[in-house]
């Protein structure tokens, strides 16, 4: 069974810095690419980042390019995003998804940015 | 960047009814790389459609995806009480991959 559980979510003043990690279990890590995926609170889902299998390609939302860093240790078979200079508008719940057509998600973490 | 436009903002509709929802971009998506997603109140959204027309595993084949180039649909064909939920379309064939503004699906 293919799961995803976040974690490292939390309550962050802006400015801050937080780090999500998504253990991925039930398939071969290494050869799917994942994604972040968020939902600002009463909102719409907005994409986030995306990493290919080797980290060969790397790609972000214009919103959160030069802050977040998407990474991935696929001997540890877990994917990570490294949130720096964090706003107001970065609160939401993050989701870790699977393949570029997102067929599996985790049940998300809420990141609070407020002072 | 591709928008994509979902219509309409909501659909009241009674069980058992067919349901169409639209997506609309704002330029072509290559290879059709159009997906639809299900999500419940307080849950993590659920793939549907990959492909503009792929089943995901699991789904039952009362929902079905059709178009191509910027105009695609979601078709729910008999609603049943579990599907009265938020739908959203992504495209996901050039970065940004962006998500439509979604449908909400609720009763009558």
């Amino acid at each position: 069974e293919v799961q995803l559980v976040e974690s490292g979510g939390g309550l962050v003043k802006p400015g801050g810095s937080l780090r999500l990690s998504c253990a991925a279990s039930g398939f071969t890590f290494s050869t799917h690419s994942m994604n972040w995926v968020r939902q600002a609170p009463g909102k719409g889902l907005e994409w986030v980042s995306s990493i290919r299998s080797g980290s060969s390609y790397i790609y972000y939302a214009d919103s959160v390019k030069g802050r977040f860093t998407i990474s991935r240790d696929n001997a540890k078979n877990s994917l990570y995003l490294q949130m720096n200079s964090l706003r107001a508008e970065d609160t939401a719940v993050y989701y870790c998804t699977r393949a570029a057509a997102n067929d599996y998600w985790g049940q998300g973490i809420l990141v609070t940015v407020s002072s | 960047e591709i928008v994509l436009t979902q219509s309409p903002g909501t659909l009241s509709l009674s069980p058992g009814e067919r349901a169409t929802l639209s997506c609309r971009a704002s330029q072509s998506i290559s290879s059709s790389y159009l997906a639809w997603y299900q999500q419940k109140l307080g849950q993590a959204p659920r793939l549907l459609i990959y492909g503009a027309s792929s089943r995901a595993t699991g789904i039952p084949d009362r929902f079905s995806g059709s178009g191509s180039g910027t105009d695609f649909t979601l078709t729910i064909s008999r609603l049943e009480p579990e599907d009265f939920a938020v739908y959203f379309c992504q495209q996901y064939g050039s970065s940004p991959f962006t998500f439509g503004p979604g449908t909400k699906v609720d009763v009558k």
